[in-house]
């Protein structure tokens, strides 16, 4: 079956517009999470989603960043007033939730460049 | 609060010979999983090796086995008979059970396999 999925690929900016980044997660998937991968750096959780249950927003670095989870599959990042700071590779990653663990399968990311 | 970390930040190694990358972590929780993750220049992050810290043997996958030092919160990854396609960012990543979003990455170490 097909994987995660991420759009776009690739986002250029400019400083103080809004931005738009797209997930779907694989069918099935009830778990689905944002991290933020900046130039050198591991990953960086932002957000949680599981089901219907209130997502886990612990990770945002600002109020300038959302996410939505619509019927609970596609997700979209929200970045509102870009900064040059919020360049870096976003990344989803989607998994089950049965037990203890269960594996995450991430997206291709995308490449948010802001000018 | 859980950290992790890779002193390595770049390693080479030759093509059929074996490499080991170092991690690190603290943490006061007894349970809980440790993983390395591949990421090649794709950016797509594929999960390596796992370990389940209430297991004392450690685990291998095929040419990857790791040396899991819970008394010395050490989490090594060797691996053997390396191949070109090998090359990638290797992340060690930790995550504390049933606490499905809070994965925590190292920086990462990039891995170069020379022919």
């Amino acid at each position: 079956g097909a994987g995660v999925s991420q759009s776009p690929s690739n986002k250029v900016t400019e400083k103080g517009k809004d931005v738009e980044l797209r997930c779907d997660p694989i069918s099935g998937h009830t778990a689905l999470y944002w991290y933020r991968q900046s130039l050198g750096q591991g990953l960086e959780f932002l957000i949680y989603f599981q089901g219907n249950s209130a997502p886990d927003k612990s990770g945002l670095p600002s109020d300038r960043f959302s996410a939505e989870r619509t019927g609970g599959s596609v997700s979209t990042l929200t970045i509102q007033r870009t900064q040059q700071e919020d360049s870096a590779v976003y990344l989803c990653a989607s998994s089950t939730r049965q037990g203890d663990y269960n594996e995450q399968f991430f997206g291709p990311g995308t490449r948010l460049t802001v000018l | 609060a859980q950290t992790v970390t890779q002193s390595q930040p770049e390693m080479s190694v030759q093509e059929a010979e074996t490499v080991t990358l170092s991690c690190t972590y603290d943490t006061s929780e007894s349970n809980y999983y440790l993983f390395w993750y591949k990421q090649p220049p794709s950016r797509q992050m594929i999960l390596v090796i796992r370990q389940e810290a209430y297991k004392q043997q450690n685990a291998t996958e095929n040419r990857f086995s790791v040396n899991f030092q819970k008394a010395a919160k050490s989490f090594s990854l060797k691996i053997s008979d390396s191949q070109l396609g090998d090359t990638a960012m290797y992340f060690c990543a930790f995550m504390k059970s049933y606490n499905f979003n809070k994965f925590y990455f190292g920086s990462g170490t990039k891995l170069n396999v020379k022919p």
